[in-house]
């Protein structure tokens, strides 16, 4: 089945850094989701992209849809403390009245201050 | 304002015993999902259902069981079959399952007394 992969499983950075997760698979997909979730909360989604080399900001948050379809970025710049969670990617193939959403195992995210 | 609502937020479950999570949205969604998630296990899909009086299983159906009588509800029954039934349950909803930009619950915390 479809797999995709997120790694580190860990990140600890400064505040102020910026930062880059990025997630891979051997399936293309033809949409990417980014959700990120806070301790013991439901994941928010933060960026949803739909075609191959878009480019999508959302405030300091900048994600790429890959050029071959099996990845994509996540950049969060000028980090702060509230950027601490967990990071999923998530992508989904739709063919015809088919649809399957796969998730990552997402990356932990620590800001220090 | 519309949204999904989880409860209760902690459930505890004795051996041999069947709970049930509540999951209700006023969002007008007609696709409803159940995921688990186990620390560092990424979201599982459980059961979904894209219409009422209909549900499909997803990757970890066993030992669950759902109904989908009215479109804003859709309750996750946890039975005695499912033998490690400890993890954080997440309720989600979309506007179809062609376009699985989810809405997540605030999730339910199940432990094994």
């Amino acid at each position: 089945g479809q797999q995709l992969n997120q790694s580190p499983q860990s990140m600890f950075i400064q505040e102020g850094e910026d930062v880059s997760m990025n997630c891979t698979s051997s399936s293309i997909f033809n949409t990417w989701l980014w959700y990120k979730q806070d301790p013991g909360e439901g994941p928010v989604l933060l960026i949803a992209l739909y075609k191959a080399g878009e480019l999508t900001s959302n405030g300091r948050l900048t994600a790429q849809f890959g050029i071959t379809r099996k990845d994509s970025f996540l950049n969060i710049s000028a980090s702060i403390p509230s950027d601490v969670g967990i990071y999923f990617c998530a992508g989904q193939l739709v063919l015809g009245a088919n649809s399957k959403l796969t998730f990552g195992k997402g990356i932990t995210l620590s800001v220090r201050p | 304002d519309g949204g999904i609502t989880q409860s209760p937020k902690y459930l505890f479950r004795k051996e041999g015993q069947n709970v049930t999570l509540s999951c209700e949205q006023n969002l007008n969604h007609d696709a409803m999902y159940w995921y688990r998630q186990d620390p560092g296990q990424g979201l599982r899909l459980i059961y979904y259902s894209q219409i009422v009086n209909d549900f499909q299983k997803g990757d970890i159906a066993e030992g669950y069981s759902v109904s989908r009588e009215k479109k804003e509800s859709f309750p996750l029954t946890v039975t005695s079959a499912q033998k490690n039934p400890t993890a954080f349950y997440l309720c989600a909803s979309s506007t179809g399952t062609s376009n699985q930009k989810l809405l997540f619950g605030s999730g339910t915390q199940l432990s094994v007394l």
